[in-house]
């Protein structure tokens, strides 16, 4: 079974420039959650979708921040536009069902902001 | 709020005995995940525990006690490959799955 993957592994961009990242939970997978974690502080949750549906956005720093799960697939999280403090390694994870079921993590992206 | 605390680094020689440890303080409480992330790599499922005690599984155990708001995770006959960070995580105690996480505990394995 494949597992949670991230795409791109990498992105670097400058201040002001717009990036999309782009996950794709295991297959069956119906919660899907993005995290990030900035430099020398904890992964932070952003948002969870069931879905199609955004189940809790609590986590979303503020509206330069779109994430969209369209067909209950696969997830973007774009970024528009990026400013430095966005820098950071953004996760993904998904699991089979909501109530304290494991979460199962990609990779990563690692952003950077010029 | 939650917060969880753990070690920021730990040091340990291979084939030796290494207890990582976290607190945590929730309203709620929903277990407790440890997940393992070697650098640049994702962060991947160790253990869950709900119930108080201590659960095996190979090389590595996990402990909860959850009057005290504190577990653990022990990892035996230390290999160099255990070089990691380890994170404990939380389930949001507000009903829904986000993950509270902590800093994590940076296990360096010597020679």
């Amino acid at each position: 079974e494949a597992g949670v993957t991230q795409f791109p592994s990498h992105s670097v961009i400058e201040k002001g420039q717009t990036v999309t990242l782009r996950c794709d939970p295991i297959s069956g997978h119906d919660n899907l959650y993005w995290y990030r974690r900035v430099m020398g502080k904890e992964i932070k949750f952003l948002l969870h979708f069931v879905k199609e549906s955004k189940q809790d956005e609590s986590g979303m720093p503020n509206n330069r921040f779109l994430a969209e799960r369209t067909g209950g697939t696969y997830s973007t999280l774009k970024v528009q536009p990026a400013e430095l403090e966005d820098s950071g390694v953004y996760f993904c994870a998904s699991s089979q069902d909501q109530i304290t079921d494991t979460q199962y993590f990609g990779p990563g992206t690692r952003l950077t902001v010029l | 709020g939650q917060n969880i605390d753990q070690p920021t680094e730990m040091t340990a020689t291979e084939g030796a005995i290494v207890q990582i440890n976290c607190t945590y303080q929730t309203s709620g409480f929903n277990g407790l995940f440890w997940y393992q992330q070697h650098a640049g790599e994702a962060p991947t499922f160790l253990s869950y525990n709900v119930l108080d005690g201590l659960e095996e599984k190979g090389r590595f155990s996990s402990f909860l006690s959850r009057s005290k708001g504190y577990s653990y995770l022990l990892l035996k006959e230390l290999q160099m490959k255990d070089s990691a960070s380890y994170l404990c995580a939380v389930p949001f105690s507000g009903g829904y799955n986000k993950l509270i996480f902590g800093a994590g505990t940076r296990l360096a394995v010597h020679p």
